[in-house]
């Protein structure tokens, strides 16, 4: 079983709708997680990073966090057209695992005009 | 320029021949990272260097592989006898050491293909 699980998709939504983008995962060590935009055939784009439990807005993304169950999400509002991309969930621990990510492996998102 | 940039931007060998991947971090950026993305998937952890020393090189899948940093900037990722299973997409990211603990920036990458 993968440390990161992510819904697959992909999701299609009309334009203005609100996202929900999910990730679950099993290693309590994880600490810091974030959220990356990838068009096709680019690289990821920071889009956000929390380190604690809670919600983090930026915009029309807000992250939330649940420690307790391991839970975390991305919500777009008013989606856009622009925002059609991949979404990939990651995560990493402190100290020792402070250098790698562990990421899901991605939700397509289709935002139709 | 002001991204991280990879060169070559695609590379097609064949099966057996070594390859080499450039890495090129924003200036100042002391830590970076290489990640593979295969078709379809999320990214695979390579190798993390801080400076020009990896504290951690525990997603290398084999001895094939190879990573060198210097001067605390530019990288190359060496891959030797490259196999089929090689083929993927190969990420480089940097960031500053105390920024955020995360990949901030990511390259375009390297499409690998063997042949």
């Amino acid at each position: 079983q993968k440390e990161v699980e992510q819904d697959p998709g992909p999701l299609s939504v009309p334009e203005g709708a609100i996202v929900s983008l999910n990730c679950t995962y099993s290693n309590s060590a994880f600490q810091y997680f974030m959220w990356y935009r990838q068009y096709s055939r680019k690289g990821p784009e920071l889009l956000m990073y929390t380190y604690s439990s809670g919600n983090k807005e930026d915009g029309r993304f807000t992250a939330q966090v649940d420690k307790s169950s391991k839970y975390i999400s991305l919500f777009i509002r008013d989606s856009q057209p622009s925002d059609s991309a991949t979404y990939l969930c990651a995560m990493k621990g402190r100290g020792a695992n402070a250098g790698k990510s562990t990421f899901g492996d991605g939700t397509t998102l289709t935002v139709k005009p | 320029g002001a991204g991280v940039s990879q060169s070559p931007s695609n590379k097609v060998t064949e099966k057996g021949k070594d390859v080499e991947l450039r890495c090129d971090p924003i200036s100042g950026h002391t830590a970076l990272y290489w990640y593979r993305q295969s078709l379809g998937q999320g990214l695979e952890f390579l190798i993390y260097f801080q400076g020009n020393s990896a504290p951690d090189k525990s997603g290398l899948p084999s001895d094939r592989f190879s990573a060198e940093r210097t001067g605390g900037s530019v990288s190359t990722l060496t891959i030797q006898r490259t196999q089929q299973e090689d083929s993927a997409v190969y990420l480089c990211a940097s960031s500053l050491a105390q920024d955020r603990n995360t990949e901030a920036f990511f390259g375009q990458g390297t499409r690998l293909t063997v042949v």
